[in-house]
């Protein structure tokens, strides 16, 4: 196993379409975050995942996000109707439960033009 | 709720000289602490993390970390730093294991020759 794996590393949309992004943990791993990071700051949490199920969200997952782990494996992140604010890096981390250290994929960065 | 403080937002430093990123933290409760390093256009690594016991932690590339939990203080140290150190340091805090991560600002290290 390599690590916890994102695609694609860089998607470049139009505003108002919409895009999905993949993440793939860690096998062992039965958490998965996600979170945002924009440029010249800290990555801000989104949502998480235990197994298959969405344990929370933050408020700044608005209605036009929508992240699944229908398995309990992957996890996809939809943008839809994407704003030129959604421009981001959009990180994907896995750790197991009962454990404090999450490892992190490279990111996708997303570009709305 | 807790939040985490990183008080330079850019530090610049010759090569061979050591180094401190400071980090402050607040908590009503007991937490975990997290540094990591960011190349740009990529994920996330663990540097070193606090979980618990002693309070200076040693991490990798010759880092550590001093815990102070009456300053509410968790900064990042090196004795010497090499070029390859030029990267963003993120400071982070975790309420139980697992559990979502809160980010500070990060800083940018530069290391000149």
């Amino acid at each position: 196993d390599t690590g916890v794996s994102q695609n694609p590393r860089h998607k470049i949309t139009k505003r108002g379409q919409n895009v999905t992004f993949r993440c793939d943990p860690i096998s062992e791993h039965n958490r998965l975050y996600w979170y945002r990071q924009t440029l010249g700051q800290g990555p801000e949490f989104l949502t998480y995942f235990q197994n298959e199920a969405q344990l929370e969200k933050s408020r700044l997952l608005s209605d036009r996000f929508s992240a699944e782990r229908p398995k309990g494996s992957f996890s996809t992140l939809e943008i839809q109707r994407t704003e030129q604010g959604d421009s981001a890096m959009y990180l994907c981390a896995s750790s197991l439960a009962g454990t404090a250290e999450a490892f992190f994929g490279q990111g996708t960065r997303l570009t709305v033009v | 709720a807790q939040s985490v403080t990183q008080l330079d937002s850019q530090v610049p430093v010759f090569e061979e000289a050591p180094v401190e990123l400071r980090c402050n933290y607040s908590s009503s409760v007991s937490v975990y602490l997290f540094w990591y390093v960011q190349y740009p256009n990529q994920g996330l690594q663990l540097l070193l993390k606090y979980l618990s016991g002693s309070t200076l932690v040693k991490g990798i590339n010759g880092f550590e970390a001093e815990f102070n939990k009456s300053q509410t203080s968790f900064h990042l140290r090196k004795p010497s730093v090499h070029i390859s150190d030029t990267a963003e340091y993120f400071c982070a805090v975790t309420r139980g294991q697992g559990g979502k991560l809160i980010f500070g600002q990060g800083t940018e290290l530069s290391v000149k020759p």
